[in-house]
Order: structure tokens, then C-alpha cells, then sequence
């Protein structure tokens, strides 16, 4: 099935490191959303992105939804241990019930106190 | 307030065999949605319910059916399974809103299914 295209795959910081992930899809999105996955758990949104060029933060966290509809990524800010988890984004394409999500391929963030 | 409830948690069952997952949507949620995790993959859509119909569907074969329940709740089924179908199977649940900018999208935490 599709999936969107997250780099980089894993990270391994230091904590109070800033982290960048980014997404990318072939086709054009009008939703992004980050999601947070711990082991054992299912995902857990933390930002929704509705309109090109849209930058949102939650807390230590920043998004933003790209130009060109096809793109998007995550910032966060001063890292720390319960940072660590995988990172997925997902998105929504036009004229798609907006329940159906197509997801990234996950970033595995890891970080060292 | 109980968000999403899954079961059972964990599941090993034989090649050839059928199983059923259930799932409790969050409350005041109406619409639930089935995704397949595979290891080191991120979800991949399986369909979705609400009115206890089937209305979208993903890349999936028939061995794969559901069901949603007048309270909401909802049920996978899986006949004739192979070892691909390993993996975290996840509902999730929404208000049935076409307000896109209310994306009260909740999972559960899943059950793993082991095909053996």
C-alpha cells in the first residue's frame, strides 16, 4: 500500500539537541498530522497541519505543512528522554473521506540523557 | 473518560485459521476506522465504519471483513490467514463530524496478531 516517504529513518541525539524529521509525498495532501508511537501503544497526534504553508507548535514542537502541498515536517526543541519513540506523519488527500490516512514509514528518534 | 479499547491484546494463531479482533470506540465517538501495522511499517489503512456499514476500504483482499455494532463497537475479521498477516492490527475512532478541522481521531493500542 501507499505509504509517504520520512527521512531520516532513525536518529540517535544527545538531549537537549534539536531534532528535524521531514515527509515527503508524490501526490498532493491538504492534512498532515504528526503522530507519536511508543512501544506497545498506538499513535498519538501531536499537530494537525490544514493549509499550505501552515506552521503550528505544541509545546517544544513545530510543524509545518510545505507549499507545495506534497511535504511537511517536524521540529523539536531541547530534546529529552521521553522524546524517544517513532515519529510518524500522515496525510490526507483531496476528495478522500477524511477519516482514511496514509502514513509515513516512521523516524525512530533516540536520545541519550 | 475510556479512550479506545482493544482486544484481546495479543493473539497466536496457525496459517489457515480465522480470528476476530474487537474494538470499543472512545466515547461520543460514532465512526471507527482499522489499521494494520506491520513491523517497522507505518499503518496502512483497512476500512472504515460507521452506521454499521462499510464505507471505505483499502488495499486489502475480501479474507479481510468487518462489522460495527448499534453501540458503536466494532469488529475485524480475518479468515484463511497467512504469516503476512502478522502484525499490530489498531482501531480507531472519530466523531463522525465533515468538520475537517475537528480531527478527533483516537487509536487504541492494539492487538498483535502472530501467525504461526
Amino acid at each position: 500500500g501507499q505509504q509517504l516517504n520520512q527521512s531520516p529513518q532513525s536518529m540517535f541525539i544527545q538531549e537537549g539537541e534539536d531534532v528535524s524529521m521531514n515527509c515527503t509525498s508524490s501526490s498532493i495532501f491538504n492534512t498532515w498530522l504528526w503522530y507519536k508511537q511508543d512501544p506497545g501503544e498506538g499513535p498519538v497526534l501531536l499537530i494537525a497541519l490544514y493549509k499550505a504553508g501552515e506552521l503550528t507548535s505544541n509545546g517544544r514542537l513545530t510543524a509545518q505543512f510545505g507549499i507545495t502541498r506534497k511535504d511537511s515536517f517536524l521540529n523539536i526543541s531541547a530534546s529529552i528522554p521521553s522524546d524517544v519513540g517513532i515519529y510518524f506523519c500522515a496525510g490526507r488527500a483531496p476528495r478522500m473521506d477524511f477519516q482514511k490516512l496514509v502514513f509515513g514509514t516512521g523516524t525512530r528518534l533516540l536520545v541519550s540523557p | 473518560d475510556a479512550g479506545v479499547t482493544q482486544s484481546p491484546t495479543h493473539l497466536i494463531k496457525t496459517r489457515g485459521q480465522q480470528v476476530t479482533l474487537r474494538c470499543s470506540p472512545k466515547s461520543g465517538h460514532d465512526t471507527v476506522s482499522w489499521y494494520q501495522q506491520a513491523l517497522g511499517q507505518g499503518p496502512q489503512f483497512i476500512f472504515q465504519y460507521y452506521e454499521e456499514e462499510e464505507r471505505q476500504r483499502g488495499n486489502f483482499p475480501d479474507r479481510f471483513s468487518g462489522h460495527q455494532f448499534p453501540n458503536y463497537s466494532s469488529e475485524l475479521n480475518v479468515n484463511a490467514l497467512l504469516l503476512g498477516d502478522s502484525a499490530l492490527y489498531l482501531c480507531a475512532s472519530s466523531p463522525r463530524t465533515r468538520d475537517r478541522f475537528n480531527y478527533g481521531y483516537t487509536f487504541g493500542s492494539g492487538t498483535r496478531l502472530t501467525v504461526v
